[in-house]
């Protein structure tokens, strides 16, 4: 994940409408990235993950899209809804002998 | 199913004084995780455990700084003695089979105040 500094990027969305968060990594090697939603005073909860095999993985009303090519992940939430509100992070190891890296996350908001 | 608990949810404390954070993993799961989270930093990987072994504790900051996990079940984060600057929120995690390319479950962690 990216350092992008103190200030969390913040993404303001309509409740029904569809988010999309973004993760840029800078490691060519990363070959396993999760997404984790952080609520406030709770710890990170697991999303989704994609391994570098695969560009698209879905689950309940998320998508994860890889693109090896310009190292870019992103996460799609389909309907957004209240309850998605939270600090979004992308995790990434770069490559078998290393561990997980965190981005400094991105808020979303859902307004109603 | 329980999800991995940690104790206490806040302390605080004055600095000086020793502080032991407690976690207990998802049952079954063979890795532990500490990690510190702070506005400045993020979250950073403080040491994990496999099979109850410490296996890198390169992110631990200083030697007040310890861990131990005596059994699967249970593992302690320790500072002795606490500072200022160690103020932070501390998760503990935990996941089965390769410890970085399965996802790891979190704790709701502890919220650490040192005065």
């Amino acid at each position: 994940g990216e350092s992008v500094g103190l200030h969390l990027p913040t993404l303001s969305v309509q409740e029904g409408d569809n988010s999309i968060i973004n993760c840029a990594y800078s490691n060519s090697a990363s070959d396993y990235f999760i997404w984790y939603k952080q609520e406030s005073g709770k710890g990170p909860q697991f999303i989704i993950d994609i391994r570098s095999n695969m560009d698209k993985r879905q689950g309940q009303r998320v998508t994860v899209l890889l693109n090896k090519t310009v190292k870019h992940l992103s996460l799609q939430i389909a309907a957004t809804q209240p309850g998605d509100s939270a600090v979004y992070f992308c995790a990434e190891r770069a490559g078998t002998a290393s561990k997980l890296t965190f981005g400094t996350g991105t808020r979303l908001q859902v307004t109603l | 199913d329980a999800g991995v608990i940690q104790s206490p949810r806040h302390e605080v404390t004055e600095m000086g004084q020793e502080v032991t954070l407690r976690c207990k993993p998802i049952s079954g799961h063979n890795s532990l995780f500490w990690y510190r989270q702070t506005m400045m930093r993020g979250l950073e990987l403080l040491i994990y455990f496999n099979n109850n072994v410490p296996i890198d504790d390169s992110g631990m900051p200083e030697d007040r700084f310890s861990a131990k996990m005596p059994n699967a079940s249970f593992s302690t984060l320790k500072i002795q003695p606490s500072e200022p600057r160690d103020s932070a929120v501390y998760f503990c995690a935990s996941t089965l089979g390769d410890p970085f390319y399965q996802p790891q479950h979190f704790g709701d962690g502890t919220r650490l105040s040192i005065l």
